[in-house]
């Protein structure tokens, strides 16, 4: 009850194409889902959040998409940029004391110019 | 301007000595964290701190040791390094309870038994 599923695990898009990423939950006690950017040697860096009171959650290029009755959430990166390549990593978790996040596994994505 | 700072980038040393790593967050945040990032970039949290109360603990190995001084400090003391602590650790802090529960990570820390 505790996995978060992320797929695929790599994904290679044209420059100005829509990279998609989908994540599924198990656990009905979640309620906050965050997605992470990690370039390498970095640490993971917050891109966008959402919480289940929405099925949609937009910020500049980066839209999130949430289906509460199928535990799925997807980030939807449009007009993707090589500045966009990095590791991708959904993950979920309860909005209470502690919030104790569940991660992906990750995805790398490359943007060919 | 750093807002979650981490010590030393790189470790390495040899299996069966004890090492720590430091952690420090200048956003005035109540909630601290460690995570271990495996080879194949799996992100698993390891502990969490309120106010320097301990409120996760994950199932580790207690040759793991937290410390938190201070809310704006955790460190991590790790005893009798084995070739599977290979990894990179990664700090984190969040507001917590008092607000957002966005986490902020550090730049992580390398550590490599040999």
């Amino acid at each position: 009850q505790q996995q978060v599923k992320q797929s695929p695990q790599s994904l290679i898009v044209q420059k100005g194409g829509i990279s998609i990423i989908n994540c599924a939950y198990e656990n009905t006690a979640f309620d906050y889902f965050p997605w992470y950017q990690q370039f390498p040697g970095k640490g993971p860096a917050l891109l966008i959040a959402i919480r289940p009171d929405v099925s949609e959650k937009k910020e500049g290029r980066f839209t999130i998409s949430f289906n509460k009755s199928a535990k799925q959430f997807s980030l939807h990166i449009m007009d993707s940029q090589p500045g966009d390549s990095a590791t991708y990593f959904c993950a979920a978790g309860p909005l209470s004391y502690g919030n104790k996040l569940v991660f992906g596994a990750g995805t790398i994505l490359r943007v060919k110019s | 301007d750093t807002a979650v700072s981490q010590t030393p980038k790189y470790l390495v040393t040899q299996m069966g000595n004890d090492k720590s790593i430091k952690c420090e967050q200048n956003l005035g945040h109540d909630t601290m964290y460690w995570y271990k990032q495996d080879s194949k970039k799996f992100l698993k949290i390891m502990f969490s701190y309120n106010n320097k109360e301990l409120i996760i603990n994950e199932t580790v190995p207690n040759r793991f040791s937290p410390k938190s001084p201070d809310k704006a400090h955790l460190n991590l003391h790790i005893n009798s390094l084995e070739l599977g602590d290979s990894a990179v650790y990664f700090c984190a802090s969040s507001q917590g309870a008092r607000g957002s529960y966005e986490q902020y990570f550090g730049p992580g820390t390398r550590l490599t038994v040999t």
